[in-house]
């Protein structure tokens, strides 16, 4: 079965200093990464995927295989990056079954201090 | 309001009671999700209705009972709940394509207590 772990809990970085947030996962064969984030009061939504390749507000994530990693990196941080970020994962090729799910880590809270 | 609504925002409960959280998305998706965010474990998907196929999580204990009447409203049913049922439930919707999986589009949630 597929797994993601995020294996910090709590991210505290100084404003401008470089972020990033770990995430592997586990699964034989070829996935489709996300990152979700939620900021303070408000719903979960998605920050970027891997297949788009796409920065979304300065932050990237690398798919690399070989590592089953994909990590989440901005060069400066910003205040209004706090928030929660959740890694996820679904499955390809895709079933065609009609269904699609989602595996998500449990989380990691980054914290950017003034 | 567009996008996925879910209500009640709050739902305080009893083990007995019977209850039913609502969720309705205004996007036009082919598929609805019901997801426990608890506090120390990761989200975890319950049930997916998509492309009117249910797909269940076996985990998912029957006091849990999902109902999906159209492609725009997902219900989650509750009767007899345990204290540890307490969390946040949220509602997502996406539309589903053989292409690969689409991003999911999630509601405020409902936070649940049982007591």
């Amino acid at each position: 079965a597929q797994r993601v772990t995020q294996p910090e809990k709590l991210l505290s970085v100084f404003k401008g200093a470089p972020v990033e947030l770990k995430c592997n996962y586990s699964y034989s064969g070829s996935p489709e990464l996300f990152w979700y984030v939620q900021y303070s009061r408000q719903r979960l939504q998605l920050l970027l995927r891997h297949i788009s390749r796409e920065s979304i507000k300065g932050f990237t994530a690398d798919l690399n295989k070989g590592e089953t990693s994909f990590h989440l990196k901005k060069p400066f941080a910003q205040e209004e990056d706090s928030a929660m970020y959740y890694c996820a994962l679904s499955l390809l090729p895709y079933s065609g079954a009609g269904s699609y799910q989602l595996t998500f880590g449990k989380g990691t809270k980054l914290s950017v201090i003034p | 309001e567009t996008g996925v609504t879910q209500t009640p925002r709050h739902l305080v409960m009893g083990m007995t009671n019977k209850k039913s959280l609502k969720c309705e998305q205004h996007l036009g998706h082919n598929a609805m999700y019901w997801y426990k965010q608890s506090a120390k474990k990761p989200l975890e998907l319950m049930f997916v209705y998509s492309l009117e196929e249910r797909v269940e999580n076996n985990s998912v204990p029957s006091r849990f009972s999902p109902e999906c009447p159209n492609s725009s409203h997902l219900f989650l049913h509750l009767h007899t709940l345990q204290p540890e049922d307490s969390a946040l439930y949220l509602c997502a919707s996406s539309q589903v394509r053989e292409t690969g999986g689409e991003k999911l589009f999630f509601g405020s949630g409902t936070q649940l207590s049982v007591l």
